[in-house]
């Protein structure tokens, strides 16, 4: 799999948009991004996935750069909730496994 | 419905036991994983099922044992495990090992090793 480079960690006010940069210049043209997160205590969640177009669903949006080489999760209001560590994972086309990187710990403020 | 149930929830065991972590699915997924997580680190790739075959395993001690039964359940049998050991154990599922499918985790089980 790619190696994914994140920012240790991020603030953020809440009811702004939190934006988290991934860095993945090595991907390979079948390679998809993922991005989990976790909560503390808790399963990984699934937030949202692509290949090379920007995707949007009901909880954020990714933007995955022209180049593929880097892409930003989006989390156009954040709430209190959405304090968590933050995973960016490019999996290989023909192998889903997923191997976790260091991630981002976002907090977000009152 | 996209949930992976584990059980138990927590785990306490001595180091001459033998025990068992569950897992279940009801979403039809075929592959199924574990993955170990130690505090303050990310999940770690333990196990792969595919098909109710093992595909992958990441060098892990052999005092971890998973086993497929059927298509819906995963376990992991413990046995002689070491304090260090002690972690969360997540188990996950997605509908094959092809790309572009979801991974979907649950909530773990919290291991001790006493």
């Amino acid at each position: 799999d790619a190696k994914t480079t994140q920012p240790t960690s991020m603030d953020c006010a809440e009811g702004r948009a939190a934006n988290l940069p991934c860095n993945h210049s090595t991907i390979s043209g079948n390679e998809y991004v993922y991005w989990y997160r976790q909560i503390h205590s808790q399963g990984p969640q699934y937030i949202i996935h692509g290949l090379k177009n920007n995707e949007t669903n009901e909880m954020a949006s990714l933007i995955i750069t022209e180049d593929r080489k880097s892409s930003t999760l989006i989390l156009p209001h954040a709430t209190l909730r959405d304090t968590a560590v933050y995973y960016c994972i490019v999996r290989l086309g023909n192998n889903n496994d997923m191997r976790f990187g260091a991630g981002t710990r976002l907090t977000v403020k009152p | 419905d996209t949930e992976v149930t584990q059980t138990p929830k927590h785990l306490v065991m001595g180091m001459t036991n033998k025990k068992s972590l569950k897992c279940e699915q009801h979403m039809g997924h075929r592959a199924m994983y574990w993955y170990k997580q130690k505090a303050k680190k990310p999940p770690e790739l333990m196990f792969v099922y595919s098909y109710e075959k093992l595909s992958i395993n990441e060098s892990v001690p052999s005092r971890f044992s998973p086993e497929c039964p059927n298509s819906s359940l995963l376990n992991l049998h413990l046995h002689a495990l070491q304090p260090e050991d002690s972690a969360l154990y997540l188990c996950a599922s997605s509908p094959d090992r092809l790309s572009g499918n979801t991974i979907y985790f649950g909530e773990g089980s919290w291991l001790t090793v006493v």
